[in-house]
């Protein structure tokens, strides 16, 4: 059964930066068939898809994030990380990693999601 | 953008419908996730109309103009949840509609 754990700091102040990593259990983000994704939940709120790792191509992110945004590969091939820049409260979410099915483009694993609160 | 109903309310064992409305959103394949209270999402319904493993016959999807529907027969308690519709428009942008509440009363 494939896990997804996401990790980093639950805490960020305004204007900081948002790292986080996901960690993937049996399988490596290397492979042909997948994407590798960060979607995100606001209290309360619904889902917004942040972006996606292509480990052999380009990555895409959502326009309305993409000039804070960078999603990459981590030193080991189980990893993969989040950076968001320049943050303010309307930042503060459920933060998920997700597989990304590069033929059909749907979500099939999730993590459990990390929640990330920005406050001084 | 898609556009969802933010609740339905069913009767246990009756069938529920959820709609997701979208600019020619049957051009396009459309991914339905349950989300219950305090989990990650889950992978219910792909490309249209193909069930994710492990999830009963119960739910089925369709998708024709500009709406998809996910239909559940059937239900039970245990469905009671906040479904989302998702695709993929022409610019590679990921959306999700607005997800609804399914109430089992």
């Amino acid at each position: 059964q494939l896990l997804l754990q996401e990790s980093g700091p639950g805490l960020v102040k305004p204007s900081g930066t948002l790292s986080l990593t996901c960690t993937v259990s049996d399988d490596s983000i290397t492979t042909n068939s997948h994407y590798w994704a960060w979607i995100r939940q606001p209290p309360g709120k619904g889902l917004e898809w942040i972006g996606s790792l292509s480990y052999r191509g380009s990555n895409f992110y959502n326009p309305s994030l993409k000039s804070r945004v960078t999603i990459s590969a981590g030193t080991s091939k189980s990893q993969f990380s989040l950076r968001l820049n320049s943050v303010t409260a309307a930042d503060t979410a459920m933060y998920f990693c997700a597989r990304q099915n590069i033929a059909t483009r749907d979500f099939d694993f999730w993590g459990q999601g990390t929640l990330v609160t920005v406050s001084s | 953008e898609l556009t969802q109903p933010p609740s339905v309310s069913v009767s246990p064992g009756q069938t529920a419908g959820i709609s997701c409305s979208g600019d020619t959103l049957g051009s396009r394949f459309v991914s339905w996730y349950q989300q219950r209270t305090g989990q990650s999402p889950l992978l219910v319904i792909y490309k249209d109309n193909f069930r994710a493993p492990g999830i009963p016959e119960r739910f089925s999807g369709s998708n024709s103009g500009n709406t998809a529907t996910l239909t559940i027969r059937e239900t039970q308690a245990v469905d009671e949840a906040v479904y989302y519709c998702q695709a993929w428009d022409s610019a590679s942008l990921g959306l999700f509609g607005g997800g609804t509440k399914l109430t089992v009363l």
